[in-house]
């Protein structure tokens, strides 16, 4: 499975955009880049999924340039309830583990 | 719609007991997946599912973790002869079947072994 590397952490204030670059130099032909935030006591939950270009949803946006070695997602307008752990991962989220790093802790201040 | 639900959400128990984890994937959801969370670490792979066949238990520590999925919908974790560091939150996700589908997670068991 494709290594990812991203920021340890990250510190915004409200109404802010935010973006977290992954690198993911090693990344199969086949592997998707999928984004997941995790709040304290509860488990991960997908937040965007995109193989190239621009993938865009009602809470974030994936940017993805054409050799697909690194990707961005983009939080619009942060709020306090943003902060949390955010973890990129490449690979076929449906048929294999998913292999999570250390992800970024986003704090977002008022 | 009701998501990924297991039981019980918080396990203490003594070094040497046996435990047993419970997770009920969303219904239909073909994938069935178990990881481990340490304390401010990402959660890491143990075992999967698919329908009621174990296709892989690669992760799974030692000897003492075993994992079921008997009717391919409910599966439960055991863990033999508790340790102090198999304390961890223990998380449950599952999928529908097919490539590229997001999996979906549970909050957890967070077992403490004293």
């Amino acid at each position: 499975l494709a290594k990812t590397t991203q920021p340890i952490s990250m510190d915004s204030y409200e109404g802010q955009e935010v973006n977290i670059t992954c690198s993911h130099n090693n990344i199969a032909t086949n592997d998707y880049i999928t984004w997941y935030q995790q709040f304290p006591s509860q488990g991960p939950r997908f937040i965007i999924q995109g193989y190239k270009t621009k993938v865009t949803n009602e809470v974030a946006s994936l940017f993805i340039p054409a050799d697909r070695k690194s990707s961005t997602l983009s939080l619009p307008r942060v709020s306090l309830s943003d902060t949390a752990v955010y973890y990129c991962l490449v690979g076929d989220t449906g048929r294999r583990a998913l292999t999570f790093g250390s992800g970024t802790r986003l704090q977002v201040q008022p | 719609g009701a998501g990924v639900s297991q039981s019980p959400r918080y396990k203490v128990a003594k070094r040497g007991q046996d435990v047993a984890l419970r997770c009920d994937p969303i219904s239909g959801h073909v994938s069935l997946f178990w990881y481990q969370q340490a304390l401010g670490q990402g959660p890491e792979f143990l075992t999967y599912f698919q329908n009621e066949a174990q296709l892989d238990k690669s992760g799974l520590p030692s000897d003492r973790f075993f994992a079921e999925r008997p009717e391919g919908s409910v599966s439960t974790l055991k863990i033999q002869r508790t340790q102090q560091e198999d304390s961890a939150v223990y998380l449950c996700a599952s999928s529908p079947q097919g490539t590229r589908q997001p999996q979906h997670f549970g909050d957890g068991t967070r077992l403490s072994i004293l």
